[in-house]
């Protein structure tokens, strides 16, 4: 069953238009979320997590466990920003093993 | 300080053929995680290692698929008799603890099955 559910797998926005990538989980404990990205040619590395409040390159996500989302939002895309980005949960009742969702590839043109 | 690092970076086999791929872990952390990553399929897990306690092999598709870490260290994923299905970027990753530790990603050996 696909626990962590990235509706898009291409995104395209231009500079400085706002861009908001999705992420919907499906879990009835207590989730952690995560947000990795992976940019050309480069490692995947974690972005950012809920439980942190914070925000890393402008982007921030907030955890709704109503819709039992993460989306990813920021403001004002830059082209850098383009990259894959993966959403990620970890369940309490397995320690470590993260659930990737399937990714979204966002494409930020001048 | 130096990364999670793997080795091969690529390697080509022959269907049926056994392979072995290589983690080194960051020193000191106590977790380490091996995923796939196939094309459309995101990543996926395999198997995860905690310090001394058994390893959480749920994730690993088949029998075929097996891993193991070395004093606490290093850990070799070993695929036998490969398919072609095998073929994807397989990941490594480890963390100073298990329970919402930041994991490190190393840069992936590319396994192509001919």
């Amino acid at each position: 069953a696909q626990r962590v559910t990235q509706p898009e797998k291409l995104l395209s926005v231009f500079k400085g238009a706002p861009v908001e990538l999705k992420c919907n989980y499906s879990y009835s404990g207590s989730p952690e979320l995560f947000w990795y990205v992976q940019y050309s040619r480069q490692r995947l590395q974690l972005l950012l997590r809920h439980i942190s409040r914070e925000s890393i390159k402008g982007f921030t996500a907030d955890l709704n466990k109503g819709e039992t989302s993460f989306h990813l939002k920021k403001p004002f895309a830059q082209e850098e920003d383009s990259a894959m980005y993966y959403c990620a949960l970890l369940r309490g009742s397995t320690l470590g093993r993260l659930y990737f969702g399937r990714g979204t590839q966002l494409t930020v043109w001048p | 300080g130096a990364g999670v690092s793997q080795s091969p970076s690529n390697k080509v086999t022959e269907k049926g053929k056994d392979v072995e791929l290589r983690c080194d872990p960051i020193s000191g952390h106590t977790a380490l995680y091996w995923y796939r990553q196939s094309l459309g399929q995101g990543l996926e897990f395999l198997i995860y290692f905690q310090g001394n306690s058994a390893p959480d092999k749920s994730g690993l598709p088949s029998d075929r698929f097996s891993a193991e870490r070395t004093g606490g260290s290093v850990s070799t994923l070993t695929i036998q008799r490969t398919q072609q299905e095998d073929s994807a970027v397989y990941l490594c990753a480890s963390s100073l603890f298990s329970h919402n530790y930041e994991q490190y990603f190393g840069p992936g050996t590319r396994l192509t099955v001919t």
